[in-house]
């Protein structure tokens, strides 16, 4: 049971700017930094962002993380047909004593 | 290269037990807690446990806790995720994933490629 919870789907047209919600509480994104996974079908998750807002090496900067409070944000701008795959945010849990998921968001490029 | 390879997946039947392997390559083994993550057929990423660099803790998902255990050898370079009372909602392709930490995060950065467990009769 995801702890984390994010839209099912978000969609946009090549070149155009989407936006992925993760919502938390305070004993996860209240507390911890936010990480971020893109997955493509069959594969394993991919880290895309962490501490936030940090890009691993390689990682285009069309991805930008944000977070406020108890909640986070993923956003991709100039939008790529090889950008329609699958987005998780994580984050540590204090109360839980786990790293948790959250529900995952398909992106769909019209 | 971080590489991290699992093995040890397969068609159990309920109540049975499997065991699977990690084996890693390319870091430092003993530095790192691990982890193992699932995700059954369709659905999003589950977390199930954890283990600390040198083995002293271990902290598992509530829906595995009981039933499964994880464990290390870091002279083998090698983490393990033992499972008995296995039930149908335990199939699942299960990942293993290292984790970092640093000023200002914390993170599962590097995954193995995955095994496919199927809890069928």
């Amino acid at each position: 049971q995801s702890v984390l919870t994010q839209p099912p789907s978000a969609s946009g047209t090549p070149g155009q700017r989407v936006t992925i919600s993760c919502s938390g509480s305070s004993s996860n994104i209240g507390t911890n930094s936010v990480n971020w996974y893109q997955q493509l079908p069959g594969t394993a998750p991919k880290l895309l962002i962490y501490g936030n807002n940090q890009r691993p090496s390689g990682v285009p900067d069309r991805f930008f993380g944000s977070k406020s409070g108890t909640s986070a944000s993923l956003a991709i701008s100039g939008l790529q047909s090889e950008d329609e795959v699958d987005y998780y945010c994580a984050a540590w849990d204090d109360s839980l004593n786990a790293y948790v998921f959250g529900t995952g968001t398909k992106v769909t490029v019209l | 290269q971080v590489l991290l390879v699992e093995s040890g997946g397969g068609v159990v039947q309920p109540g049975r037990s499997l065991k699977l392997s990690c084996v890693v390559s390319g870091f430092t083994f003993s530095v790192n807690g691990m982890h193992w993550v699932r995700q059954a057929p369709g659905k999003g990423l589950e977390w199930v446990a954890d283990i600390w660099h040198d083995g002293s803790k271990e902290y598992y998902a509530d829906s595995v806790k009981d039933r499964f255990t994880i464990s290390r050898d870091n002279s083998k370079n090698t983490l393990y995720l033992h499972m008995n009372g296995l039930r149908a909602e335990d199939t699942a392709v299960y990942f293993c994933a290292r984790d970092v930490w640093g000023s200002g995060y914390k993170v599962l950065d590097y995954w193995g490629q995955g095994t496919l467990v199927t809890v069928s009769s």
